[in-house]
């Protein structure tokens, strides 16, 4: 079975510049989550889908961040534009029966 | 507001010797509680979970965790540490019931040949 599956793995950019990141979650998993992880910390929810619909963007900063998830199974995470505070590593993951699967992250440096 | 404690920031071990990393959380009502492991240059992957029933969990490679509600911890042992245990460790909350995980800020283990 194929895991979660991310894009990119790093990215580096200039501060104001735009970026995107890409998710994939395990086939069947409805729930999707991005996370964000600063160095020394765990991780943070940022946004959860159920399907298509987001039921939780609570802690996502809406004047710069962006998800979508149009079809309920691919997302994407956007930073436009970035700040030199957003350097940090974007987890994806999806979950079944209470369990989070995790993707590899996209670690983001800002200049 | 939920918080999970890992009181353990950097540990370092010889060999053979035992481990245990501390896990406290605040919150009242029922919770489901996990430790995850990220080993180096890996994704974060489930190591063990408690969501009800005995509340001395075992997990992958001989970690064990043990639930005592009344000190709200969930801390992990491994009576022998290998070289291949280093990797970071992170205790993780969930209310009973919701999707909200609430991740302590992890443990780095090392673990000395």
């Amino acid at each position: 079975e194929a895991g979660v599956v991310q894009s990119p793995r790093y990215k580096i950019i200039e501060k104001k510049q735009p970026v995107a990141f890409w998710c994939n979650p395990i086939s069947g998993h409805n729930t999707l989550y991005w996370y964000r992880q600063n160095l020394g910390q765990g991780p943070e929810l940022l946004i959860r889908y159920e399907n298509e619909e987001a039921v939780d963007d609570s802690q996502l900063p809406k004047d710069r961040f962006s998800a979508e998830r149009l079809k309920g199974v691919d997302s994407t995470l956007k930073i436009q534009p970035a700040e030199l505070g957003d350097s940090a590593v974007y987890l994806c993951a999806s979950s079944h029966n209470g369990e989070l699967f995790f993707g590899e992250g996209s670690r983001l440096t800002v200049l | 507001a939920q918080s999970v404690s890992q009181h353990n920031h950097h540990v370092i071990l010889s060999e053979a010797a035992s481990l245990e990393l501390g896990c406290n959380y605040s919150y009242g009502g029922t919770v489901n509680l996990f430790w995850y492991v990220q080993y180096p240059g890996q994704h974060l992957q489930l190591l063990l979970k408690y969501f009800s029933g005995d509340p001395l969990v075992k997990g992958i490679k001989g970690f064990e965790a043990e639930f005592i509600k009344s000190k709200f911890s969930f801390n992990l042992r491994k009576p022998s540490v290998q070289w291949s245990d280093t990797a970071e460790y992170f205790c993780a909350v969930k209310s009973s019931g919701t999707y909200k995980y609430i991740f302590g800020t992890g443990t780095r283990l090392k673990v000395l040949a």
